[in-house]
């Protein structure tokens, strides 16, 4: 695609429950990252894939966290039992090469936890 | 450890100042990437500039300019003739040589007025 696509857009779900993120990269874009932006703060890494590969989850905050890249394109990042701190804009970005640094950023989904 | 800092949680001027972002960055690694970003209303990350370590050459784009000090950890970002569109939150960040994860600051709201 043109830009690097999120859904949804925006998510409101009640404490407990799973939620899945989606996030469709630049087309041919290798690495493919999750960040996320609570309120009035800078965007925080979550997570990271180069092709399918999860090179780094360092950022996960807990094991409720989880993200794939199966086929090296469309990434899901899921979160469990789902808590109201976990309320944040959710980023995903991508990038045509590993190490290129070229990062292009989506519309991100905002989620809030009720 | 690596760490970005902008102490300037808001600034505010009128159209036509000049204003200037600051940030400081921590790192350990010799070769490193620096950018900066801006968060307008709207929401999205919009990309303004990346430079290596190596280059330490101002630069200017137009109304915007960089100035990178390594002696300094710094690499601050002026905006002449300030308009109401700079009106926005400005991020910097850095990634170090072997990992693609960009570690942001903070931030910097800008509130220019007519």
């Amino acid at each position: 695609g043109a830009g690097v696509s999120q859904s949804p857009r925006y998510k409101v779900t009640k404490r407990g429950q799973d939620v899945a993120l989606r996030c469709d990269p630049i087309s041919g874009h290798v690495s493919l990252y999750w960040y996320r932006q609570a309120l009035g703060q800078g965007p925080e890494f979550l997570t990271y894939f180069n092709y399918e590969a999860q090179q780094d989850k360092s950022g996960l905050p807990n094991d409720r966290f989880s993200a794939e890249r199966p086929e090296g394109s469309i990434s899901t990042l899921t979160i469990q039992r789902t808590e109201q701190r976990d309320s944040a804009m959710y980023r995903c970005a991508s990038s045509l090469n590993t190490g290129g640094r070229d990062y292009t950023f989506g519309s991100g989904t905002r989620l809030t936890v009720v | 450890a690596q760490k970005v800092t902008q102490a300037q949680t808001e600034i505010s001027v009128v159209e036509k100042e000049d204003v200037t972002l600051d940030c400081v960055y921590e790192t350990r690694d010799t070769t490193y990437y620096l950018f900066w970003y801006k968060q307008p209303p709207s929401g999205e990350l919009v990309f303004l500039i990346r430079r290596n370590s190596f280059d330490e050459q101002n630069e200017i784009s137009g109304r915007y300019s960089w100035n990178f000090q390594k002696s300094t950890s710094s690499f601050n970002f002026t905006i002449t003739a300030s308009q109401v569109v700079d009106s926005a939150v400005y991020f910097c960040a850095l990634s170090g040589l072997n990992t693609d994860k960009l570690i942001f600051g903070t931030g910097t709201r800008l509130q220019v007025f007519p």
